[in-house]
């Protein structure tokens, strides 16, 4: 059983749709990365969100942390091939930097 | 080097044999993770290290588990008498401090016969 839940689980959409993904927990963390990880490669950060309630941009991505601190969601504008890839959302426990990952959402961008 | 590196790349080994899983972290990285990740699933933790001590290790699933990291850089990561459920990849991070950003490896895929 993952502590950390990611839905959908696969995604595969048109270039230029938008889409959001989802991590949900009934744990309290005390702050969320997500990561992109592609094919052959080790996952890379995209962002941490630490404030319940936080919004954070990076160009057509949007993040959120949930008022909990519980739960996140990644929203893509606009999506473009080049976005293809396992998006993984991990929480922070403990004072070791310890992560807990989600299983991750497989996204498949068509041009 | 410019990032985490590790070796090998791949391992076939036949049940029962020992591995050992190298990992050297982006230089002067004070903390070293190593994970393990099944396929379609996220990385699962195994143990951690600042400098040469081994801070976490709650994440190896058995003794058969071990990982060192004597000089507080290159750490190996040693799998006894391999068993077929031990086939995964085997990913390392470094970060240059403990709650810094973890920074991982291209990882050393495990095939047990």
């Amino acid at each position: 059983t993952q502590l950390l839940e990611q839905s959908p689980q696969f995604l595969s959409i048109q270039e230029g749709e938008n889409l959001t993904v989802y991590c949900n927990s009934s744990s309290v963390f005390s702050s969320l990365q997500w990561y992109r990880q592609e094919p052959g490669e080790g996952p890379v950060l995209l962002v941490t969100v630490v404030t319940g309630g936080e919004v954070k941009k990076l160009k057509r991505l949007t993040f959120q942390f949930g008022d909990a601190r519980k739960d996140s969601s990644l929203h893509i504008t606009a999506a473009q091939p080049g976005d293809t890839g396992l998006y993984l959302c991990a929480g922070v426990r403990g004072y070791g930097n310890k992560l807990v990952f989600g299983a991750g959402t497989i996204l498949r961008v068509k041009s | 080097g410019a990032g985490v590196s590790q070796s090998p790349r791949y391992k076939v080994t036949k049940r029962g044999q020992d591995v050992a899983l190298r990992c050297d972290p982006i230089s002067g990285h004070v903390s070293l993770y190593w994970y393990r990740q099944a396929l379609g699933q996220g990385p699962e933790f195994l143990t951690y290290f600042n400098y040469e001590a081994q801070q976490d290790k709650s994440g190896l699933p058995n003794d058969r588990f071990s990982a060192e990291r004597p000089e507080g850089s290159i750490s190996t990561l040693t799998i006894q008498r391999t068993e077929q459920r031990d086939s995964a990849m085997y990913r390392c991070a470094s970060s240059l401090m403990t709650l810094e950003t973890q920074y991982f490896g291209p990882g050393t895929r495990l095939l047990v016969l």
